[in-house]
């Protein structure tokens, strides 16, 4: 199966504090789970991305925490600021192509 | 450096014609992939090209075709449009092949009437 499963479908969370954004995968043979904001009009952007051989990455205000038994990962944004306030798709790939294989995505809404 | 190019930004045709959209990758990058965004598909991968040679296809009929140029520039052609065609286009680049650093562009709104 080629699937990821994302929810939430959409998010409100208030300024100051803590989005999360889980996904779930079925095909093992995934090794690259990237996670991109998308703004109106604009293309996907790269925020942060993860390999399965750790856990936990952070940069900045965004983490990725991922379990490997459980196929699961999740995006978690420190913080929250209005300016978060996109949509965030997670992703994955296998390794030798460029081919993402992207969640529904979730429409996150910071309150100030 | 500059992002990803794509051009043109929206496009409006009619059923049964043929479109073709264009995207010139960031510099230095020789993998470019297609993906099409519809609010009820999601992001779905379409193609991808790699030094001029497709090196993946996603589940797409055949009307969805590409092709790369020696500069890495990328095409892609869809052909007799169906009202199901409309979707953002989105190209992406990478500076390599299987590591999945993919880079977008701003998208091609296509609308077919």
């Amino acid at each position: 199966q080629q699937q990821v499963k994302q929810s939430p479908q959409s998010l409100i969370v208030q300024k100051g504090g803590i989005s999360i954004i889980n996904c779930a995968y079925e095909n093992t043979a995934f090794d690259y789970f990237p996670w991109y904001q998308q703004f109106p009009g604009k293309g996907p952007a790269l925020l942060i991305a993860i390999r399965p051989d750790v856990s936990e990455k952070k940069e900045g205000r965004f983490t990725i925490s991922f379990n490997k038994s459980a196929k699961q990962f999740s995006l978690h944004i420190m913080d929250s600021q209005p300016g978060d306030s996109a949509t965030y798709f997670c992703a994955a790939s296998t390794g030798g192509y460029n081919k993402l294989i992207f969640g529904a995505g979730t429409r996150l809404a910071v309150h100030p | 450096k500059a992002g990803v190019t794509q051009t043109p930004r929206y496009l409006i045709k009619t059923r049964g014609q043929q479109v073709t959209l264009s995207c010139s990758p960031i510099s230095g990058h020789r993998s470019v992939s297609w993906y099409q965004q519809t609010p009820g598909q999601g992001l779905q991968f379409l193609f991808e090209y790699f030094s001029e040679t497709q090196r993946n296809k996603g589940n797409f009929p055949g009307r969805f075709s590409g092709r790369q140029f020696s500069n890495s520039r990328s095409e892609m052609n869809v052909s007799t449009l169906e009202l199901g065609d409309s979707a953002l286009y989105l190209c992406a680049s990478s500076p390599d092949t299987g590591q999945g650093r993919e880079f977008f562009g701003p998208g091609t709104r296509l609308t077919v009437l």
